[in-house]
């Protein structure tokens, strides 16, 4: 069964603090994984797009890292700010056939001052 | 700013109400999507329209209408709802509707139906 596993399912940090969001994934045929951000009531916007031979891909204060093998992946968030407070979503596609996602159930994180 | 524009924002509507959500890009995709989205839960995909052709409806109860008028445009049509239809609408489009395109999605539309 295809599935994408995050954790945390919450995080609180202060201001200022790094973090680090995991996903795990068992989605057969990989195409692609996504990080989106998803502020509370709004759509999501994607962060970054990983293929299978990346390993690494920033993208201002987010960096997220991609391992085929093990089918994991993380994304880290430097200098964190107020306005990061929203949901993380790991997003993976199927290769082939239509743009097919396979959503994670979200990390959310909270900065507080 | 997301370039997939969607109104509503918010729209309350009761059961017996007929309303529609409208979604428009111009960012010249030829895919365009609908998805669900309830409190705390990831999206859940509801139609797909390639080339303003529906190529994907995941099994959605008939209460749901889409709509293509053109390639820029989306509508979703709404009759007879139940309140568990209240959740968030997000419209999303890409630049094909084959895998490894980017999604991009709009701000979503808030749909309450007492």
């Amino acid at each position: 069964k295809n599935q994408v596993e995050q954790s945390p399912q919450s995080l609180i940090i202060l201001e200022g603090k790094n973090c680090t969001l995991q996903c795990n994934y068992t989605v057969s045929p990989f195409s692609n994984l996504r990080w989106y951000k998803q502020d509370t009531g709004r759509g999501p916007v994607s962060l970054t797009i990983m293929t299978f031979s990346e390993n690494t891909k920033s993208n201002g204060r987010y960096t997220a890292t991609l391992d085929a093998d093990t089918k994991q992946s993380s994304l880290h968030i430097t200098a964190s700010q107020l306005s990061d407070s929203a949901s993380y979503i790991c997003v993976v596609s199927l290769s082939g056939g239509y743009n097919k996602l396979i959503f994670g159930a979200g990390t959310r994180l909270a900065v507080h001052p | 700013d997301t370039e997939v524009t969607q109104t509503p924002k918010h729209l309350v509507m009761g059961m017996t109400n007929k309303k529609s959500l409208k979604c428009e890009q111009h960012m010249g995709h030829r895919a365009m999507y609908w998805y669900k989205q309830k409190a705390k839960k990831p999206p859940e995909l509801m139609f797909v329209y390639s080339y303003e052709k529906l190529s994907i409806n995941e099994s959605v109860p008939s209460r749901f209408s889409p709509e293509c008028p053109n390639s820029s445009l989306l509508n979703l049509h709404l009759h007879a709802l139940q309140p568990e239809d209240s959740a968030l609408y997000l419209c999303a489009s890409s630049q094909g509707d084959r895998s490894g395109n980017t999604i991009y999605f709009g701000e979503g539309s808030w749909l309450t139906v007492v």
